[in-house]
């Protein structure tokens, strides 16, 4: 199993373009999430699905959209870029989000925006 | 607002010691409490997960304590190396939510040969 897999490691974008991050899972989980890191403030969940079709927003949602159409996806779009937005982004997965699971994540996006 | 605290924020500690993280939450309703290992510029890696029936979970030289009542987990490390050296984080799922964590802000811990 590869796990779970991000798409680009590292990106530069000027404010106002738009972009999408991809994370993919293999593992066959049906919980999916998206964080980001930020020095001096941990990690926060942006956004999460619990299965294809349904996703809910997380602490820091402004700015961003996902959709899930498939067990093994879920990507992560910018609408319009903000500097704001410069962070480490991660993907995670567990198998359905239950108190026993534990959560895999990806290797992250470092996101620039100029 | 659930929160977790993580104390000390960086610790440096000569090889072979025995040592503790510690990890504080403000709800106790949590479903469980994960204990994360962060290299630089990598991701998360799961090390212990403990239930909120649990009191402790262990793996090799790791051992990990939950006290829901007071809030308060601990990660003991059994005589340290300097592979060993990373960030580590602890993160709480908590009632109400489907999966989603609250992380504290880490531990940096550096082990010297």
């Amino acid at each position: 199993n590869a796990g779970v897999t991000q798409t680009p490691k590292f990106q530069v974008l000027k404010t106002g373009q738009s972009m999408t991050l991809q994370c993919a899972q293999d593992m066959n989980h049906e919980y999916m999430s998206w964080y980001r890191q930020d020095p001096g403030m941990g990690l926060r969940l942006i956004h999460y699905s619990v299965g294809a079709g349904i996703t809910d927003q997380g602490e820091v949602p402004n700015g961003y959209n996902v959709s899930r159409s498939t067990t093994e996806d879920f990507p992560l779009r910018l609408l319009s870029a903000a500097p704001s937005q410069t962070s480490v982004y991660f993907c995670a997965s567990s198998l359905s989000g239950g108190h026993t699971d534990t959560q895999y994540f990806g290797p992250g996006t470092r996101l620039t925006v100029l | 607002k659930q929160e977790v605290t993580q104390i000390p924020a960086a610790l440096s500690v000569p090889e072979g010691e025995n040592l503790v993280l510690n990890c504080s939450f403000t709800d106790s309703a949590i479903y469980n409490l994960q204990w994360f290992r962060q290299d630089p510029g990598k991701g998360l890696t799961s090390l212990l997960l403990i239930q909120s029936s649990q009191r402790e979970q262990t793996s090799g030289r790791l051992n990990a304590s939950l006290d829901k009542s007071s809030g308060r987990s601990t990660l003991y490390i059994a005589a340290s190396q300097p592979g060993d050296s990373a960030t580590y984080l602890c993160a709480v799922v908590y009632g109400g939510s489907q999966g989603n964590l609250i992380f504290g802000k880490g531990t940096k811990l550096s082990v010297k040969p």
